[in-house]
C-alpha cells in the first residue's frame, strides 16, 4: 500500500480555476468510488471538502468539485480566493484501509 | 457542537508503550465509526486505525499492524489507541476523527470532525 501521488504544489491567481490530481492504482482509486479531499490551513486541523469522489458536505462552497477517471481523482477549485491558500490532501479506500496522498500546497498568487 | 478531546500522548523511548484516549461529545457516539490519523511534524497525514460502530470491526495501517490496537467504550463515548513497541517513526500528532456517515460500517466515507490531537514523541 503506497501513498497516493499528488503534485507537491500548484498555484493560481484569484478568480482562476485550478485542478489538483491524485493518482493511485486499480486497487484503490480505480476500484472504489471512495475518494475524499481535505483542506488544511496552517496550524489548523484538516477539513473535509469532498467525499465519495464528488459529494460536498453541507456548508462547503460549490466552488469545490471532485471527479475521478480511472486511477486518478481530481479536485477542482473554481473562482480562486485568497482563503483557498492551504494544503490539500486526497484519500482513497483500499481493501480494509485508507490511503492518503502526500498533499498539495496551493498558493494563490 | 461536536467535540473530540484526545489525551495520553507523551515522550517515550523506543520499544515502550502508550495508550491514547479520545472522549467524544455532541453526537451519538455509538453509531459512528471512529479513527485515528497522525501527522508527523511538518509532514503529511497518515491513517492509523479505524473501528466501526455496530460490529466494532478493526482496521490498521500496515505500518502499525501488530503493534497498535484500537477499542471503543460506547458507554463512555471514548475510543482508545493502545500503542506498543513504539518506534521513532511513530512520532507524530495523533488526531481522533469521526466518520461522516452514521449507521454505517464504512470506514471510507470521510471524516467530518477532527480533534486537535495529542503529541507522541519517541526518542532514544
Amino acid at each position: 500500500q503506497s501513498a497516493l501521488t499528488q503534485p507537491a504544489a500548484v498555484s493560481g491567481s484569484p478568480g482562476q480555476s485550478i485542478t489538483i490530481s491524485c493518482t493511485g492504482t486499480r486497487d484503490d482509486i480505480g476500484e472504489y468510488d471512495y475518494v475524499s479531499w481535505y483542506q488544511q490551513h496552517p496550524g489548523k486541523v484538516p477539513k473535509l471538502i469532498i467525499y465519495d469522489v464528488h459529494n460536498r458536505p453541507s456548508g462547503v462552497s460549490s466552488r469545490f468539485s471532485g471527479s475521478k477517471s480511472g486511477n486518478t481523482a481530481s479536485l477542482t477549485i473554481s473562482g480562486l480566493q485568497a482563503e483557498d491558500e492551504a494544503d490539500y490532501y486526497c484519500t482513497s479506500y483500499v481493501l480494509a484501509g485508507i490511503l492518503f496522498g502526500g498533499g498539495t500546497r496551493l498558493t494563490v498568487l | 457542537e461536536v467535540q473530540l478531546l484526545e489525551s495520553g500522548g507523551g515522550l517515550v523511548q523506543p520499544g515502550e508503550s502508550l495508550r491514547l484516549s479520545c472522549v467524544a461529545s455532541g453526537f451519538t457516539f455509538a453509531t459512528y465509526a471512529m479513527s485515528w490519523v497522525r501527522q508527523s511534524p511538518g509532514k503529511g497525514l497518515e491513517w492509523v486505525s479505524s473501528i466501526t460502530a455496530a460490529y466494532e470491526s478493526k482496521h490498521f495501517a500496515r505500518s502499525v499492524r501488530g503493534r497498535f490496537t484500537i477499542s471503543r467504550d460506547n458507554s463512555a463515548n471514548t475510543v482508545h489507541l493502545q500503542m506498543s513497541d513504539l518506534r521513532e517513526e511513530d512520532t507524530a500528532t495523533y488526531h481522533c476523527v469521526k466518520g461522516r456517515d452514521g449507521e454505517s460500517e464504512r470506514i471510507s466515507g470521510g471524516w467530518d470532525e477532527w480533534g486537535l490531537g495529542t503529541t507522541v514523541t519517541v526518542l532514544s
